[in-house]
């Protein structure tokens, strides 16, 4: 079944405790997107990758970090988190460059940081 | 700032009627358009996309329509139905970026 999974789908962590939110997708697809959904924000672009070992900054990408070393994984990491990072994240990816495409999301992972 | 606001929190309409979601944008620059639909505790859901260089785009109960001189979208629902009911947003992309909307949440009434 094509699909983009996430894990963990829950995590409840405390400030500063690093933590890695992994995304893969089983669909071969280039262009890969991570977002965060807040109340009253709507979703917005975190980071993207257009493709392996290529990424760059979407409107909120401060507090941070991708990587893109396998076309299907793309990691969201967070160094040292903080409360304002609490939020529910979700991984998408579509095929060929750019979003222009229909983009397929994961579940969504829902961080607490206290 | 905002550059793609969906002025309408919520919207409710009759089963079988019309369900029109708007979308402003304020970057002339957007070179293409989409519609998400998102249920509760899942991942939002692409519905239909229109460039910039059309007016109209169909598909089955689906219609979005571009007004490139009012900066103003717009997704048709036609006949609207029950499982219509979610949070629909609209986003706008340049290059490979995408802004989204806040979302409208869509009430099909019995």
């Amino acid at each position: 079944e094509a699909q983009v999974t996430q894990n963990p789908r829950y995590l409840i962590t405390v400030t500063g405790k690093k933590l890695t939110v992994t995304c893969s997708q089983n669909m071969n697809h280039e262009y890969m997107s991570w977002y965060r959904q807040d109340p009253g924000l709507g979703l917005r672009q975190i980071y993207y990758s257009m493709n392996v070992e290529v990424t760059d900054k979407g409107d909120v990408p401060e507090g941070y970090k991708v990587s893109r070393k396998e076309k299907r994984n793309f990691p969201l990491i967070l160094e040292s988190p903080s409360p304002n990072q609490t939020s529910l994240y979700f991984c998408a990816s579509s095929q060929n460059r750019g979003p222009y495409n229909e983009q397929f999301f994961g579940p969504g992972t829902r961080l607490t940081v206290l | 700032d905002q550059q793609v606001k969906q002025n309408s929190p919520s919207l409710s309409v009759q089963e079988g009627r019309i369900s029109i979601l708007n979308c402003d944008y304020t970057n002339s620059m957007f070179d293409y358009f989409l519609w998400y639909k998102k249920y509760p505790a899942e991942g939002p859901t692409f519905l239909i996309s229109i460039s910039s260089i059309k007016d109209k785009n169909e598909d089955g109960r689906f219609t979005v329509f571009l007004n490139k001189s009012a900066k103003h979208l717009s997704l048709h629902i036609v006949p609207s139905q029950p499982g219509d009911s979610a949070v629909y947003f609209c986003a706008a992309g340049q290059d490979d970026k995408i802004i989204f909307g806040k979302g409208t949440r869509l009430h099909i009434l019995p």
